[in-house]
């Protein structure tokens, strides 16, 4: 069991241009959740997803940023036209079962966003 | 607003000492109360859960304990040694979101041999 993979480690964009960032749940995971850590700040939910669909966005931007976690293949965190305020660490966490507080959350090793 | 507090910021201590960082949070809304350590440049490390009033959760040297009444949870450190040198995290789940997890700012404590 590989834990939540997550690629890039780094990426580095210029103002404008789309940031994709993948994650890779723990086997047997269908929960995931992205929490974004800026500067000098703690980690922030953004979203949570199940195979399909987005159960809670309310942290997430209202434009430019989108997530999905398709039948087949990794979650996809999607910056569009990003701006220097994006310069970040994206963190993806999974989780199993049901949705419920107490379940643990697994975190990956982050993925840093530079924005030139 | 919904705020998880965490105390001290940071935390210098000796090899062989015992420790205690504080957790607090708004009673209302509560399911769950997690404790992550996070070393650097790794991933956050789930610690415990806690979810009742009175929990208390024990690891090693590491134990928590929580009071949900009062908005608070405790993280002990027994005989901390350098290996304990982290970012410890605690968040608060609230029962109507699911897993969505608010976190703390976190309390850093570096372990000195």
């Amino acid at each position: 069991n590989a834990g939540v993979m997550q690629n890039p480690r780094h990426l580095v964009r210029r103002r404008g241009q789309e940031a994709r960032l993948r994650c890779s749940p723990v086997k047997g995971h269908s929960h995931v959740y992205w929490y974004r850590q800026l500067p000098e700040e703690g980690l922030k939910f953004m979203v949570y997803l199940q195979k399909e669909n987005i159960i809670d966005e309310s942290g997430m931007p209202k434009e430019r940023f989108s997530a999905e976690f398709p039948k087949e293949g990794p979650s996809i965190l999607r910056i569009q036209q990003v701006v220097r305020g994006d310069s970040a660490a994206y963190f993806c966490a999974s989780s199993w079962a049901a949705r419920s507080g107490a379940n643990v959350l697994t975190f990956g090793a982050g993925s840093r966003l530079t924005v030139l | 607003i919904l705020n998880v507090e965490q105390s001290p910021q940071s935390l210098h201590v000796q090899e062989g000492d015992s420790t205690n960082f504080t957790c607090s949070f708004p009673s209302s809304n509560f399911y769950a109360l997690h404790w992550y350590r996070w070393e650097t440049a790794k991933s956050p490390e789930a610690l415990f859960v806690m979810t009742l009033n009175g929990d208390e959760k024990k690891k090693g040297r590491i134990s928590a304990t929580l009071n949900t009444k009062e908005g608070y949870s405790y993280l002990y450190i027994k005989g901390s040694q350098p290996e304990d040198s982290a970012t410890y995290l605690c968040a608060k789940s609230l029962m109507e979101y699911g897993n969505k997890l608010v976190f703390g700012a976190g309390t850093i404590l570096r372990v000195k041999s």
